[in-house]
This record gives structure tokens, sequence and C-alpha cells, in this order.
């Protein structure tokens, strides 16, 4: 069961290149997540995803895209980097079950640098 | 958007007990999880916590106040390898289902 996976794991971008990280989940989960954290920061959320078609913003989405076309995929497009928007991201899926329980499933991590 | 509030760093003693406490502001609250971080890697789960009390999972245990707006994580028997950041995040109930996540406490557990 490969869970959540995103790719790529490491990229180093130019200020002004345009890059897209992709995550995909196999679990059929309904949320998605894109989250990105900063050195000695917790995860603050970039957009998220309720289901196919349905996208909203988070709390620092400026600078991102997203999309999610069908329910595995939840791909992040960066347009013109930043260096600011150098950072580790994080996708990460669930399905809501309220008093049952829940997991947050999180990919390994995209470790970004915008130089 | 919630406020989550936890120390930003603690140490402790290998075989010692330490709890990590969270707090949030109660509006709209549904349910706070705990996730252990090792450093680069992907949060892992530990805990989540709905109803008021105190859950164990063996050497972990998490307590949930929600008429305090208060949780703390209790890590037994320290182990070296425990050795990481512990997020604390608190979801919100209602159609969008969006974790908040905290800082996250630096916990350096030393021989």
């Amino acid at each position: 069961n490969a869970g959540v996976t995103q790719t790529p794991k490491f990229r180093i971008l130019k200020i002004g290149q345009s890059m897209t990280l992709q995550c995909t989940q196999d679990m059929n989960h309904n949320y998605m997540y894109w989250y990105r954290q900063d050195p000695g920061m917790g995860l603050k959320l970039i957009y998220y995803s309720v289901g196919a078609g349905i996208t909203d913003k988070g709390e620092v989405p400026n600078g991102y895209n997203v999309s999610r076309s069908t329910t595995e995929d939840f791909p992040l497009r960066l347009e013109l980097a930043a260096p600011s928007q150098t950072s580790v991201y994080f996708c990460a899926s669930t399905t809501f079950q309220g008093l049952a329980g829940n997991t947050i499933y999180f990919g390994e991590g995209s470790w970004l640098t915008v130089v | 958007g919630q406020n989550i509030d936890q120390p930003t760093e603690m140490t402790a003693t290998e075989g010692a007990i330490v709890q990590i406490n969270c707090t949030y502001q109660t509006s709209g609250f549904n349910g706070l999880f705990w996730y252990q971080q090792h450093a680069g890697e992907a949060p892992t789960f530990l805990s989540y916590n709905v109803l008021d009390g105190l859950e164990e999972k063996g050497r972990f245990s998490s307590f949930l106040s929600r008429s305090k707006g208060y949780s703390y994580l209790l890590l037994k028997e320290l182990q070296m390898k425990d050795s990481a950041s512990y997020l604390c995040a608190a979801s919100l109930s209602g159609g969008s289902y969006i974790p908040t996540f905290g800082r996250g406490t630096s916990l350096i557990v030393h021989p």
C-alpha cells in the first residue's frame, strides 16, 4: 500500500522558474492538503481540497495554485518561484470519520530551494 | 483560525517521563491530533482525541479537556529515539475538515 506519494523529493529552482509538485494517494481519501514547513516552524496550510473538482485556499496560498481533477491526484504548482518559497512541502490526505477517529497521512516531503 | 500554543523546546532524561502541553481555541473545535516528526522526515500519527479524558497507547498517552481547550502528550520511559518534534493540531467541526498545526515542541532526550 503506497499511501501518499509526492515527487520530487529534492529540487533546486532559479528565481522566476515554475514547477509542479506532484501528489497522489491510493486510499480513496476525499480530503487532501498541501502544507509548507519552514525551519523551526509548524505546518502552514497552502491549499486544500474536500473532493475532486473542489479546492480552496489555506493560510498561505499566494504564489501557488492547485487542481483536483481526480480523487487520487492533487498537484501543487509554483508560478514564478521566489526565495521565500524555499521550504519543505508536505502533501497529506484523510477521510473524515468523525468520532470514529482520524489519521492524516503525510507524504515524505519535498525539499525545495529557490536561488 | 485556531491559535495553537505549545512550548518550543523541552529536555528530559532517558527513562524519565515528560508531559508536553498544548492549548487551543475552543470555538468550533472537533478533535486534537498529536504527531511526531523526526528531523528531515514527515510527521507520523500518534493520537487523535475527540472526547475528554486520557487515552493510552503503550508508552504514549494523550489527554484532552474540551472545556479548558487543553491537551497534553505524556511520554513514559523515554528513549533516545523519542528525541523529535511533537506537533499538536486542532481540527474544526463543520463541512471543511482542516487541521491547524502548532509550531511543534522539540524534545531532546539525553542520557
